[in-house]
């Protein structure tokens, strides 16, 4: 169980373009999602916080302008990079959790896509 | 806010032998912390965690130990295997639902 559908896995475009991101929770209900950007050999950092129904809370320093986030039910999230460039290349994740009988699960991961903007 | 250092960056041993990570962190209010490998190209994914009324929990060859009082915690793999090889990231959190703050991560290989 709990599994965590990120789509595309990768992608390629020209700078300029908007990309848009899914993150789907399969067998759960996705109270909480979150979205991650991990350089090369590095952590994971925080980019933003979604619960359903609700504005997304960003990282200070994050763009929420440039990062679109909307998580529209309770198994979907998406992450829009708008207006994408070169610097914007990056591995993004995202993850989800639920709350089961009151108390809250673990974070969930998806697989990541790879962006790449040329 | 938190602040979570892990070490070693690197690690490598033979297969069979043990593997240990550890992981300190700041905030004495974080009471959870799980333990996630990553696969090269993959997401991460959760191997153990371990709540802060808990001072160890063992799952098979996987283990993990927390220090309240010092505030730190470590990863234990026994036996290692070429397939455990990955990079480790643990994490700490106040409430499993909550934020998580992520080390830096540790690459672990195991020499077949």
């Amino acid at each position: 169980g709990a599994v965590v559908s990120q789509h595309p896995s990768r992608v390629i475009c020209k700078s300029g373009t908007s990309v848009k991101i899914e993150c789907r929770s399969l067998d759960f209900q996705a109270t909480t999602m979150f979205w991650y950007r991990q350089f090369p050999k590095q952590s994971l950092m925080l980019m933003a916080t979604s619960n359903e129904g609700s504005k997304a809370t960003y990282e200070q320093g994050v763009e929420k302008d440039k990062f679109l986030i909307n998580h529209a039910s309770l198994t979907l999230s998406t992450l829009t990079v708008t207006s994408a460039h070169p610097e914007d290349s990056s591995f993004y994740i995202c993850s989800a959790r639920s709350r089961t009988g009151g108390f809250d699960q673990p974070q969930h991961f998806g697989d990541g896509t790879r962006l790449s903007i040329l | 806010g938190e602040n979570v250092e892990q070490h070693p960056s690197t690690l490598s041993v033979q297969e069979g032998d043990s593997a240990v990570i550890k992981c300190t962190y700041s905030d004495s209010a974080s009471n959870y912390f799980p333990w996630y490998k990553q696969e090269l190209g993959k997401g991460p994914q959760l191997i153990i965690d371990i709540r802060s009324n808990v001072g160890e929990k063992k799952d098979q060859r996987i283990a993990v130990t927390l220090n309240k009082t010092a505030k730190h915690f470590s990863l234990h793999i026994t036996e290692t295997q070429p397939e455990d090889s990955a990079v480790y990231f643990c994490a700490a959190s106040f409430g499993v639902g909550n934020q998580f703050y992520f080390g830096t991560g540790t690459s672990l290989t195991v020499i077949p």
